[in-house]
């Protein structure tokens, strides 16, 4: 299979807290995305970290990459409610115009 | 108008109709891809589309049917389907790769059409 696997599949934190999700993936990769999705809805482009890049900042998301592990880290600061969602990385190889989905973590956000 | 639209946003179908799910998109995107989900999974690649042709197949049933009339329009054709082709059907565009390796390309998604195969 293309697909990465992340985990937990499934985080419930109480508001303000932080989440963190892992996504591990299998192949050489040009980019890893992260992305939202509300239930049953399409999916919203949080964040791209290209393979020479280690960590990158946006807002309160913070991603990081480890090539070596092939692995990526996402990070939710001072979690809200309105997070509650599921997270999908993405990565794409260097060539064509793939884009492989990891399993995905479930996050609820308790107020 | 960075938005991918969708129609229907739900369809009931019986195994021997025909329908046909449509996609537009008006960000100068070269790039459309279909994809499908099933409930508490990842979307699964079905097809991309590079300027228009037809790029990539991941292995998809010949009951669907993609095709690409212009650059902002993207169609799945859909006939004989089964229950188990139930799923939310997603469709996304973005930069093609052609414009360059280092092209971003983030992908736009549609909200997607709920299907049912009765």
């Amino acid at each position: 299979s293309q697909q990465g696997e992340e985990d937990p599949q499934a985080l419930s934190i109480q508001e303000g807290e932080n989440a963190t999700m892992n996504c591990s993936y299998k192949t050489s990769i040009n980019n890893l995305q992260w992305y939202r999705q509300n239930s049953g809805r399409g999916l919203v482009h949080l964040i791209l970290i290209r393979s020479n890049e280690r960590e990158k900042h946006s807002g309160r998301l913070r991603v990081t990459l480890d090539t070596s592990k092939k692995s990526s880290s996402l990070l939710i600061t001072a979690s809200r409610a309105a997070d509650t969602a599921s997270y999908f990385c993405a990565t794409d190889r260097n060539t064509g115009n793939q884009f492989y989905f990891g399993t995905g973590t479930s996050l609820t956000v308790i107020p | 108008d960075t938005e991918v639209t969708q129609t229907p946003k739900h369809l009931v179908m019986g195994m021997t109709n025909k329908k046909s799910l449509k996609c537009e998109q008006h960000m100068g995107h070269r790039a459309m891809y279909w994809y499908k989900q099933k409930a508490k999974k990842p979307p699964e690649l079905m097809f991309v589309y590079s300027y228009e042709k037809l790029s990539i197949n991941e292995s998809v049933p010949s009951r669907f049917s993609p095709e690409c009339p212009n650059s902002s329009l993207l169609n799945l054709h859909l006939h004989a389907l089964q229950p188990e082709d139930s799923a939310l059907y997603l469709c996304a565009s973005s930069q093609d790769r052609l414009a360059g390796a280092s092209s971003y390309n983030e992908q736009f998604f549609g909200p997607g059409t709920r299907l049912t195969v009765l």
